[in-house]
């Protein structure tokens, strides 16, 4: 079964404080890694696509790398628009397209 | 709005009643999923679905749950006898799902079901 498991659960920043958020995966040929985010009271908002180990890819101030085994997203010098939780999940090898996701990083970021 | 859109935004039901929820894809979007978050949970998959075919529906309860998207209007989620486990929020997400590619699945604001 695929397992996603996100650290730290709920992480509190000054503003301007760099940091990083980490996602393990455990899965069976990873087709892609997802990184969202997501608003209290709203839907998930897609922020990356990972594919393999490596690869890296940014927007504003975070950026998101990939390894065999786990996930980063880097938030850098973070303002208070960039609170939300952030959801990591992982899709499978095979026909099935449905995702796994870890149960968050709650990310609050204080002026 | 192009985005995926889901009705109603919140919906109050009674232990015993049925509830429907329903989920309008992205325009050109042919695949359309479901999760579930209950509180304190992450997303769980539901189930799976393309016109007129459910795809994979291993994350669907066995009993009282359905879904279906008809050739023509919106996917439905239909719980039926609502019990107050059924209380969470219900997203409904869908993709283009092109063949040999893994596409990315843009979710909708969400269902929140409450069942007194």
């Amino acid at each position: 079964e695929d397992q996603v498991t996100q650290s730290p659960e709920a992480l509190r920043l000054q503003e301007g404080e760099s940091s990083s958020l980490n996602c393990s995966y455990t899965v069976s040929g990873l087709r892609g890694l997802f990184w969202y985010r997501q608003d209290p009271g709203k839907g998930p908002e897609f922020l990356f696509t990972l594919y393999s180990a490596g690869e890296e890819k940014e927007k504003e101030r975070l950026k998101a790398t990939l390894t065999k085994k786990e996930s980063f997203l880097h938030i850098t010098a973070p303002k208070p628009e960039d609170s939300a939780t952030y959801l990591c999940a992982v899709q499978a090898g095979g026909g099935n397209n449905r995702l796994a996701f870890g149960k968050g990083n709650q990310v609050v970021v204080i002026p | 709005n192009a985005g995926v859109m889901q009705n109603p935004r919140h919906l109050v039901r009674r232990r015993g009643q049925e509830a429907r929820l329903r989920c309008s894809p992205m325009k050109g979007h042919s695949h359309v999923y479901w999760y579930r978050q209950l509180p304190e949970e992450g997303l769980k998959f539901m189930v799976y679905l393309q016109k007129e075919n459910i795809i994979d529906e291993s994350g669907m309860p066995k009993e009282r749950f359905s879904a279906e998207f008809p050739k023509e209007g919106p996917s439905i989620l239909r719980i039926q006898q609502v019990v107050r486990g059924d209380s969470a929020a219900y997203f409904c997400a869908s993709s283009l799902a092109q063949p040999g590619r893994t596409d990315t699945q843009y979710f909708g604001p969400g269902t929140r079901l409450t069942v007194l």
